[in-house]
C-alpha cells in the first residue's frame, strides 16, 4: 500500500515559470510533511516542511500548500530556474519522525532555459 | 550546522566480504536512521535508532546489522550481501522532540556488490 502518492512523475517548465508538484497521503496519523530536493549522486536536502495546523508556508521561492480535509499537499516553485532542475520528493511522518519518513515516488523536474 | 557525514563515499564488495558503513552527526540529534535508495526510486526506511536504541527494523534481512555505539555515531555492518543490495545507503538524523521534526540526510554511500 503506497501511503504517499506523488504526481507528476516528470515535469518540464520554462525558466521563470511556476513548477507545481502534488502529493496525497492516506494515513491520518501523519503530522509532518517535508519536501526534499535531490541532485544526482547526492543525498536528499530538506527544502521546506509543513505541519497540519497551517494551510500554507512560504520560504523564498518555495511554497507548500496543505489541505488537511483532502489529505493533499503541494509544492510550488516560483520563478523556476535551471538550477532547480532536480528530483523532488514529498514525504510524511508522524510522532516527531519516530517512525521515519515515508516518501512519494519522486518528480523529475527539468527547467528549460 | 546541519551536517551528517558518511564514510566511505563509495564501496565495492564481493558477496563473501564483511564491510561497515559509518555515519556521524554532531548536532545533538537523538534519532538516527538508515535508508536504502535504488536508482530512480525514493529512499526506503531500513532502521530507526531512538536515544541509541533500535526502535524500528523494517523487516530488513539479517545480512544488514545496524549498531549505534553512541548518540553521534551510527554504523551499518554488511555481510554476505547479494548483487541486488547494490544501492545508495543514506543516513539521516533528527532532534526528535516536540516542535522539531526536521530530518537531515548525509551524502550517502554508493555500494556495489559484485
Amino acid at each position: 500500500q503506497q501511503q504517499v502518492k506523488q504526481s507528476p512523475q516528470s515535469l518540464i517548465v520554462q525558466k521563470g515559470g511556476i513548477s507545481i508538484i502534488n502529493c496525497a497521503y492516506e494515513n491520518t496519523a501523519f503530522d509532518y510533511f517535508p519536501w526534499y530536493q535531490q541532485f544526482p549522486g547526492k543525498g536528499p536536502a530538506l527544502l521546506i516542511a509543513i505541519r497540519p495546523d497551517v494551510s500554507e508556508k512560504k520560504e523564498g521561492r518555495f511554497t507548500i500548500s496543505f489541505n488537511k480535509s483532502a489529505k493533499q499537499f503541494s509544492l510550488h516553485i516560483m520563478d523556476s530556474q535551471p538550477g532547480d532542475s532536480a528530483t523532488y520528493f514529498c514525504a510524511a511522518s508522524r510522532a516527531a519522525g519516530a517512525d521515519g519518513l515515508t516518501f512519494g515516488k519522486g518528480t523529475h523536474l527539468i527547467i528549460q532555459p | 550546522d546541519t551536517e551528517v557525514t558518511q564514510t566511505p563515499k563509495h564501496l565495492v564488495m564481493g558477496m563473501t566480504n564483511k564491510k561497515s558503513l559509518k555515519c556521524e552527526q554532531h548536532m545533538g540529534h537523538r534519532a538516527m536512521y538508515w535508508y536504502k535508495q535504488k536508482a530512480k526510486k525514493p529512499p526506503e526506511l531500513m532502521f530507526v535508532y531512538s536515544y541509541e536504541k533500535l526502535s524500528i527494523n523494517e523487516s530488513v534481512p539479517s545480512r544488514f546489522s545496524p549498531e549505534c555505539p553512541n548518540s553521534s555515531l551510527l554504523n551499518l555492518h554488511l555481510h554476505a550481501l547479494q548483487p541486488e543490495d547494490s544501492a545508495l545507503y543514506l543516513c539521516a538524523s533528527s532532534l526528535q522532540s516536540s516542535g522539531s521534526y526536521e530530518q537531515y540526510f548525509g551524502p550517502g554511500t554508493r555500494l556495489t556488490v559484485t
